[in-house]
C-alpha cells in the first residue's frame, strides 16, 4: 500500500539531546512537508521541500533542522535549541499543484522531553 | 495574508442530527479553501477542497461545504451525524502569491466533533 511512515510512533527523550523524526514515502511525490501539533492551535509548518536536496524554512523553524537526500525520505531533526519540544509531529507529501494538491500525512510521532 | 477561524472547539451534536462545523477565512486573493479530519493520534485526512469550480463541495463520508464569497465562509455540513464523525476537523486556506511559502497551508485551530448516542 502506498502512504507515509513516520518513526517512532512515541519517543521519550532528555532535555538537551537531539532527536531525529523518519519520515518515508512511497507515493512518489515532489513535495513534502513538517508540521508541528500543538493542542488548540492547528498544525504550524516547520520546514517543506518542494524537491530533493531543496528546502525551505516554514513558520517555526527554529531549532529544528531536516535534509532532502532522497525523493521518498524527508527525515526531521529536534534540535536541543528548540525551547519547546514536547509536541505531536506529523510528516506529509502532497500531489497535483502547487496550489490545489492534497496533502497525505503520515500518523505522526509523538515526543515527548522529560 | 490569508487565515481562517474556526468558531467553536467543540462541537456536541446527537446521533443522526445535522452536524455544522464553521468556517470563515480572510483572503486578498481568491482562497483555495480545504477540510481536513483528524482520528484520535493519526494524521489528516482530506474530505473536500474549494478550488474555485461549483460553490457547494462534495466530499467524503457524506460530508459538503458551501463556498460564500459574500460572507467569506466554507462552513462543512452533514445532515444526519454518526457515531464514526466523532474526530478533530481542521479548515485550511492556501496562502496567496506565487513564491514557495506563499502557497503553504493555513490551518485553522481545529473543531473537535463529539456525537452523541
Amino acid at each position: 500500500d502506498g502512504g507515509i511512515t513516520q518513526s517512532p510512533k512515541y519517543l521519550f527523550r532528555k532535555e538537551g539531546q537531539n532527536v531525529t523524526l523518519s519520515c518515508e514515502q512511497n507515493l512518489n511525490h515532489d513535495a513534502m512537508y513538517w508540521y508541528r501539533q500543538d493542542p488548540g492551535q492547528g498544525l504550524r509548518l516547520i520546514y517543506y521541500s518542494q524537491i530533493v536536496n531543496d528546502f525551505q524554512k516554514g513558520d517555526i523553524a527554529e531549532g529544528y533542522s531536516v535534509s532532502r537526500e532522497k525523493k521518498e525520505s524527508f527525515p526531521l531533526t529536534v534540535t536541543s535549541a528548540q525551547k519547546n519540544p514536547t509536541a505531536f509531529y506529523l510528516c506529509a507529501s502532497r500531489t497535483g499543484a502547487a496550489n490545489t494538491g492534497e496533502l497525505f500525512f503520515g500518523e505522526g510521532s509523538r515526543l515527548t522531553v522529560l | 495574508a490569508q487565515s481562517v477561524t474556526q468558531l467553536g472547539s467543540h462541537v456536541s451534536v446527537s446521533e443522526g442530527a445535522l452536524v455544522l462545523l464553521r468556517c470563515n477565512y480572510s483572503s486578498s486573493v481568491p482562497p483555495y479553501l480545504f477540510w481536513y479530519v483528524q482520528y484520535p493520534n493519526q494524521g489528516l485526512q482530506l474530505l473536500l477542497k474549494y478550488t474555485s469550480a461549483a460553490t457547494l463541495v462534495k466530499g467524503i463520508n457524506g460530508f459538503e461545504a458551501e463556498f460564500k464569497k459574500s460572507e467569506t465562509s466554507f462552513h462543512l455540513t452533514k445532515p444526519s451525524a454518526h457515531m464514526s464523525d466523532a474526530a478533530e476537523y481542521f479548515c485550511a486556506v492556501r496562502r496567496g502569491g506565487s513564491s514557495g511559502s506563499a502557497r503553504q497551508l493555513t490551518f485553522g485551530s481545529g473543531t473537535q466533533l463529539t456525537v452523541l448516542p
